[in-house]
């Protein structure tokens, strides 16, 4: 069965305190990883997607890494307006309809 | 640019009473999605939509049924909700084929049943 489980919970951090959430994965194959972010009251937004072991990926103060069984976003000096949910999403291979499996999140507050 | 739209925001139901949820988008996407969002479940597919006409179950079907009339529009009813089904709903649509289209969210609809 797929399974994606993301690490820790909840994290609060201090600004410009750097640190990284995990997003580790269980899958037949793997086609794409996801990374979204969500603020409270909206729907998902796409951050990242990665592909293959070794691979990363930058945004502003993010960046994603992939290995073959888990995934990390890296947050370096954090601003209060990172704050949000991150949510981490495994597309397996020959997944009918484009399908995503969801961890259930990591909450983020950076506090200034 | 609207991208996915969700209606209503908010609904108060009772249990017993049915309604319907309703997802526009505006990119021409072929494939949408319907998912819940629970308290520390992370979201859940419910039923998808590879096309205009079909549809397909997901993790969590029952309860529910979908239509997909139009190729923008994509229902999802409850014909009798449950207190089991108080949820956040959120629609998702896609291009087909490619990974590396991700899916883009509507900003869901927060549905209480008494």
């Amino acid at each position: 069965e797929d399974q994606v489980t993301q690490s820790p919970e909840a994290l609060r951090l201090q600004e410009g305190e750097s640190s990284s959430l995990n997003c580790s994965y269980t899958v037949s194959g793997l086609r794409g990883l996801f990374w979204y972010r969500q603020d409270p009251g909206k729907g998902p937004e796409f951050l990242f997607t990665l592909y293959s072991a070794g691979e990363e990926k930058e945004k502003e103060r993010l960046k994603a890494t992939l290995t073959k069984k888990e995934s990390f976003l890296h947050i370096t000096a954090p601003k209060p307006e990172d704050s949000a949910t991150y949510l981490c999403a495994v597309q397996p291979n020959m997944e009918y309809g484009n399908k995503l499996v969801f961890g259930a999140g990591t909450i983020l507050r950076v506090k200034s | 640019n609207a991208g996915v739209t969700q209606t209503p925001k908010f609904r108060v139901l009772k249990t017993g009473q049915s309604m319907t949820l309703l997802c526009a988008q505006d990119m021409n996407h072929e494939y949408m999605y319907w998912y819940r969002q629970d308290p520390g479940m992370g979201l859940r597919l419910i039923h998808y939509s590879v096309g205009e006409g079909t549809t397909a179950k997901g993790e969590v079907p029952d309860g529910y049924n979908v239509s997909r009339l139009k190729k923008q529009n994509f229902l999802l009813g409850l014909e009798s909700a449950a207190p089991s089904q108080t949820s956040v709903y959120f629609c998702a649509s896609s291009y087909p084929g490619q990974s590396d289209q991700p899916q883009h969210f509507g900003d869901g609809t927060r549905l209480s049943i008494l």
